[in-house]
């Protein structure tokens, strides 16, 4: 079963627009962490944003800001104010650890399928 | 600083050859990762490896052969490898396994 579902495949906007991206993840662990990373055309996945699922405070940091809701299951991401260096894949990951975090946990990072966002001049 | 190198840049190689890709770090991280990536896909998860134990193989071919020299150093191994086995394939490390993980640039490789 997905764990963490990106429904918008492509989403195409006008430099200066801002743009939304979902993520939608599922999990039974009281324990876990979400991620967004970015990939640009070039292939290097750029780590965003680390959010634990104790820590629901939204974030901005720049022209990025994530909105983190756990009755909804959901970490969106918003880009303000779109520039075409923003053009590229974002992948929304979940890390998923049963009972406490210790040196030995390992949470397997499971990654949505991804949005391809296009910013046009 | 949290850069991941990855050599090649790009490999094309005969399902015959051997060859090696390479991925470095100095961030003083403990474990490294290698993961395989398809055009328009996510990126799958190959190998794991904890203080340069392997901790994780995901059911990959023998033909895929990862080595941890050293806590720095990771190194995966291809042999007699399929078209089919043509992608991205990145390498990444955390500080350890719950921490977030950086990844390099990766290498694309080609198998004619």
């Amino acid at each position: 079963a997905q764990k963490v579902t990106q429904a918008q495949t492509e989403i195409s906007v006008v430099e200066k627009e801002d743009v939304t991206l979902d993520c939608v993840y599922e999990t039974r662990d009281t324990t876990y962490y979400l991620f967004w990373y970015k990939q640009p055309p070039s292939g290097e996945l750029v780590f965003l944003i680390r959010r634990n699922s104790f820590d629901e405070q939204n974030e901005i940091s720049g022209r990025y800001s994530w909105n983190f809701q756990k009755s909804t299951s959901s970490f969106n991401f918003t880009i303000t104010a779109s520039q075409v260096v923003d053009s590229a894949v974002y992948f929304c990951a979940l890390s998923e650890f049963q009972g406490l975090v210790t040196t030995d946990s390992w949470g397997k990072f499971q990654f949505g399928a991804g949005t391809q966002v296009v910013v046009t001049p | 600083d949290t850069e991941v190198t990855q050599t090649p840049k790009h490999l094309v190689m005969g399902m015959t050859n051997k060859k090696s890709l390479k991925c470095e770090q100095h961030m003083g991280h403990r474990a490294m990762y290698w993961y395989k990536q398809k055009a328009k896909k996510p990126p799958e998860l190959m190998f794991v490896y904890s203080y340069e134990k392997l901790s994780i193989n995901e059911s990959v071919p023998s033909r895929f052969s990862p080595e941890c020299p050293n806590s720095s150093l990771l190194n995966l191994h291809l042999h007699a490898l399929q078209p089919e086995d043509s992608a991205l394939y990145l390498c990444a490390s955390s500080r350890t396994l719950t921490d977030t993980q950086y990844f390099g640039p990766g290498t694309r490789l080609t198998v004619l």
